[in-house]
């Protein structure tokens, strides 16, 4: 069974600055998908930025990035220039190919302060 | 398109009452997905329909608990003589079908219905 583990429960991060949330997971699959998922206060799940196992790029969106090593079985997500907005939980997820449901993490807590 | 949208958005029942949830997809999706996200956990699958199909279910959904998707549209999830374990925020999701569970079958989350119960 795929598990995902994050381990940081709460982070923080200065207005402007920079902050890694660290997630990993665990398959014996050799392809599959990997999310972040950003969770506002009493809002609706949104999708933050997505990774395909097979591509070795890291997937980038605007400020958002991810640093995706698969041997390790790691998929932290880098925020630059970190904005108020961006206070919010963040789930990290994983999707076999083939497969419909995802599994999820247990989420950070990140808050940005002015 | 207003994306997902799922109703109510708060419930407040009594142990042993039934519930029902809706949820209606982005209005092109044709699967829709039912999570379970209890407090200070990730969201949890319950159950996937591709239109009036339901093609799998998790084991958390006890027999207590039913979906539906008459018409490939809208779904409705029931919760029978609810317990106060029950409690949770009720998740909807929608996404479009790729031919096959590929990559462009991106979930679209609804904003959830908190069930409480007293």
């Amino acid at each position: 069974a795929q598990t995902v583990t994050q381990s940081q429960p709460e982070m923080s991060v200065q207005e402007a600055e920079t902050v890694t949330l660290s997630c990993t997971y665990d398959t014996s699959e050799n392809n599959y998908y990997l999310f972040w998922y950003k969770q506002p206060p009493s809002r609706q799940m949104i999708l933050v930025i997505r990774q395909e196992a097979y591509k070795q790029q890291n997937a980038t969106e605007n400020r958002f990035s991810v640093n995706f090593q698969k041997a390790a079985k790691s998929f932290s997500l880098k925020i630059s220039d970190s904005q108020l907005g961006d206070t919010a939980m963040y789930f990290c997820a994983f999707r076999s190919t083939g497969a419909n449901n995802l599994f999820f993490g247990t989420g950070t807590r990140l808050t940005v302060i002015p | 398109d207003t994306g997902v949208s799922q109703d109510p958005r708060h419930k407040i029942t009594k142990r042993g009452q039934n519930v029902t949830f809706r949820c209606d997809p982005i209005s092109e999706h044709n699967r829709l997905y039912w999570y379970r996200q209890t407090l200070g956990q990730g969201p949890e699958f319950l159950t996937y329909f591709q239109n009036e199909a339901q093609l799998e279910k998790s084991r958390l959904l006890s027999d207590r608990f039913s979906a539906e998707r008459p018409k490939g549209s809208f779904s409705t999830l029931e919760i029978q003589r609810t317990e106060q374990g029950d409690s949770a925020m009720y998740l909807c999701a929608s996404s479009a079908n790729s031919g096959g569970a590929g990559s462009k079958n991106i979930q679209y989350f609804g904003a959830g219905t908190r069930l409480s119960v007293l």
